[in-house]
């Protein structure tokens, strides 16, 4: 059974500070892996999926690296911004079926 | 334009009733997906249907049974509510199986369900 793990639970720091988020997984026969943000009392807002081939995926100021054999992915944000005080979840997708196994979930706040 | 929209947003009932939400998708996927999401923040599948077809069934109570009348809908209906049910309960859709880009997954706003 695929479980996902997310480190630290909370992050607390000042505006430009560049953020680090980590997600780990047991198995690592996965398909892909996708980061999603989730705000307070709303939905999750995809922010990028990493194929199982590839290593790494950039969108703006976000970059997710993926390392399958050591079952871990990372998510940068750089210069960070009160506007990204969110939830980040990461979800793994396993090579044999359709669902995703999510994280708990790193709560991040950003001070201005 | 809403991607994935659900309704209601928020649903307070009585333990003992039953009650729909409605999932709609404008993005012409192949498949959907109905989430629970506990108090605890935990996300966990449900159910996923592909092409009106279910496909994923996870180990809930058969109170619980999806309906979907066409690839564009999948509801959720729930018998005999109890308090455990509580919870957030989130849609999503994907393009199809077969791979790359179109696996991203889309989400509803949710639905807050409340059970007294």
């Amino acid at each position: 059974k695929q479980e996902v793990t997310q480190i630290p639970a909370a992050l607390s720091v000042p505006e430009g500070e560049n953020l680090v988020l980590n997600c780990s997984f047991t198995d690592s026969a996965i398909y892909n892996l996708q980061w999603f943000r989730q705000d307070p009392g709303k939905g999750l807002t995809s922010l990028l999926l990493i194929q199982s081939s590839q290593r790494e995926q950039t969108s703006g100021r976000l970059n997710a690296s993926l390392d399958k054999s050591s079952g871990r992915s990372t998510l940068y944000i750089a210069a960070s911004q009160p506007g990204d005080s969110a939830t980040y979840l990461c979800a793994v997708r396993p090579s044999s079926d359709y669902k995703l196994s999510f994280g708990a979930g790193t709560t991040v706040t950003v001070r201005a | 334009d809403t991607a994935v929209s659900q309704t209601p947003k928020y649903l307070v009932t009585q333990m003992g009733n039953d009650k729909s939400i409605k999932c709609e998708q404008n993005l012409g996927h192949d498949t959907m997906y109905w989430y629970k999401q506990d108090s605890k923040k935990f996300l966990k599948i449900m159910f996923s249907y592909n092409n009106k077809e279910l496909i994923i069934n996870e180990t809930v109570p058969n109170r619980f049974s999806p309906k979907s009348p066409d690839k564009a809908h999948l509801n959720l209906h729930i018998n005999s509510l109890e308090l455990g049910d509580s919870a957030v309960y989130f849609c999503a859709s994907s393009q199809d199986s077969a791979g790359g880009r179109r696996q991203e997954q889309f989400f509803g706003p949710g639905t807050r369900l409340t059970v007294l």
